[in-house]
């Protein structure tokens, strides 16, 4: 099964800042990742897909990058709905995989 | 509008069995992909299950691997999972969740707790 490794678990910025979370794959897995955002008591919601392909109605703000085994979710200038748990997930093969979370949260 | 809503939950006891289900709205459930993923308290998310839109293809995760079942029903719009012999580490909120036309899991339920205590 592929691993997959966050960092950092845990985040502290403030509003306005450029924050970078990295996903890292065990084994190649192309461009099949994506990040989804959870805010406490929520259900998981998708932020890209892909890799970097922003879902519908996600703020462009949010942005993705990578391919192979190493990804990167950056957000630019930071909001007050921001403050959530990023997962990444992989979907190359089965059983599809995801980070341990990274919880960002006000500085 | 995409609406997921999951039924079945509660306290069981280890060993014992509970059956989830899902209620789809919204979209042309027979055409989509499923998937289970749960998120014991205070943890990340654990992919569970998946069964594609006909049922050709089904896959579960290895901690679940011949105890839980993924089934759906088209003609009523309705996802299950059937889980048996559960055991502790089960304990957790089980999300129906929906794989886009090329997104995967673009549409989450708001989950059902499941939990397994003697």
């Amino acid at each position: 099964a592929i691993q997959m490794t966050q960092s950092p678990s845990f985040l502290s910025a403030s509003e306005g800042d450029r924050i970078t979370i990295t996903c890292r794959a065990s084994q190649a897995i192309r461009d099949n990742l994506a990040w989804l955002q959870q805010k406490s008591g929520q259900a998981p919601k998708l932020l890209i897909y892909a890799a970097s392909n922003l879902q519908t109605g996600v703020p462009s703000r949010f942005s993705g990058s990578g391919s192979g085994t190493d990804f990167t979710l950056t957000i630019h200038s930071l909001q007050p709905e921001d403050f959530a748990t990023y997962f990444c997930l992989q979907d190359f093969n089965y059983p599809r995989s995801f980070g341990q979370g990274t919880k960002v949260e006000i500085k | 509008e995409v609406h997921l809503v999951e039924s079945g939950g509660g306290l069981v006891k280890p060993g014992e069995s509970l059956r989830l289900s899902c209620a789809a709205s919204g979209f042309t459930f027979s055409s989509y992909t499923m998937n289970w993923v749960r998120q014991a308290p205070g943890k990340g998310l654990e992919w569970v299950s998946l069964i594609s839109s006909t049922s050709r293809y089904i896959y579960y995760a290895d901690s679940v691997k011949g105890r839980f079942t993924i089934s759906r029903d088209n003609a009523k719009n309705s996802l299950t999972l059937q889980m048996t012999s559960l055991r502790a580490e089960d304990t957790a909120v089980y999300f129906c969740v929906r794989d886009g036309v090329l997104p995967p899991h673009d549409s989450w339920g708001q989950g059902v707790r499941v939990t397994v205590s003697s």
